[in-house]
């Protein structure tokens, strides 16, 4: 089946520190991989995605890429800001095998300080 | 830019008592799901609708139905509430069901407090 595994948190770091967030997926297709983040109240924003193996999604600083020797799509920052505390879910969609739906990790929680 | 909506942002209901949640999609979308966030938990996928049309399913209890109209807005309708549907509920859309590739927007979600 679908599952997607997240590094567990908390995750405290201090501003300008280095971020990664680690994510492994189990698929019994050719996924979709997203990250998507949430700020204290309020719903699920896109941060990025990658479609197929080999692609690398990015924005607002964060990257990922698709390995999928490896099964993963580990989230990476060079440099996180106060502004980066919220919680991180990696997701997937394997459409092939079981309709559109997501399937999310535990969520990471991320708090920066200054 | 249009994003997704979601009614009652907020709801507080007592046990055995019914709830009904609404989501209005992107303009131009025709797919919505839905998934409930338990406190400190991940989204749980629930349902979703392709063209007024049930397309998949998942943990959805069999107290919950929802159904999609001919404006594409979707309700979900919760029967016999209990304390363990305390969540908050999101919404999401998306243009088809074309492959993963087509992004999910999420609504702000509905937090729902069963008393």
């Amino acid at each position: 089946g679908n599952s997607v595994t997240q590094m567990e948190g908390p995750v405290t770091l201090s501003e300008e520190a280095f971020l990664t967030i680690n994510c492994t997926y189990t698929a019994t297709g050719y996924p979709s991989l997203f990250w998507y983040v949430q700020y204290p109240g309020e719903g699920l924003q896109l941060l990025l995605k990658a479609t197929k193996a080999d692609d690398k999604g990015s924005n607002k600083g964060f990257e990922a890429t698709y390995r999928k020797e490896t099964t993963s799509f580990h989230l990476e920052k060079g440099s996180v800001q106060v502004s980066d505390s919220a919680v991180y879910f990696c997701a997937l969609s394997d459409s092939l095998n079981t309709g559109n739906q997501f399937y999310f990790g535990t969520g990471t929680s991320l708090t920066v300080i200054p | 830019a249009a994003g997704v909506i979601q009614s009652p942002r907020h709801l507080i209901k007592e046990k055995r008592e019914t709830a009904t949640l609404k989501c209005y999609p992107i303009p131009r979308h025709d797919t919505v799901y839905w998934y409930q966030q338990g406190p400190g938990q991940d989204p749980q996928f629930l349902i979703s609708f392709y063209e007024k049309m049930q397309s998949d399913k998942g943990s959805i209890p069999d107290r919950f139905s929802a159904q999609q109209f001919s404006d594409y807005h979707s309700e979900l309708n919760m029967s016999s509430l209990e304390l363990g549907d305390s969540a908050l509920y999101f919404c999401a859309s998306s243009l088809g069901l074309a492959g993963g590739r087509n992004e999910q927007f999420f609504g702000p979600g509905t937090r729902l407090t069963v008393l």
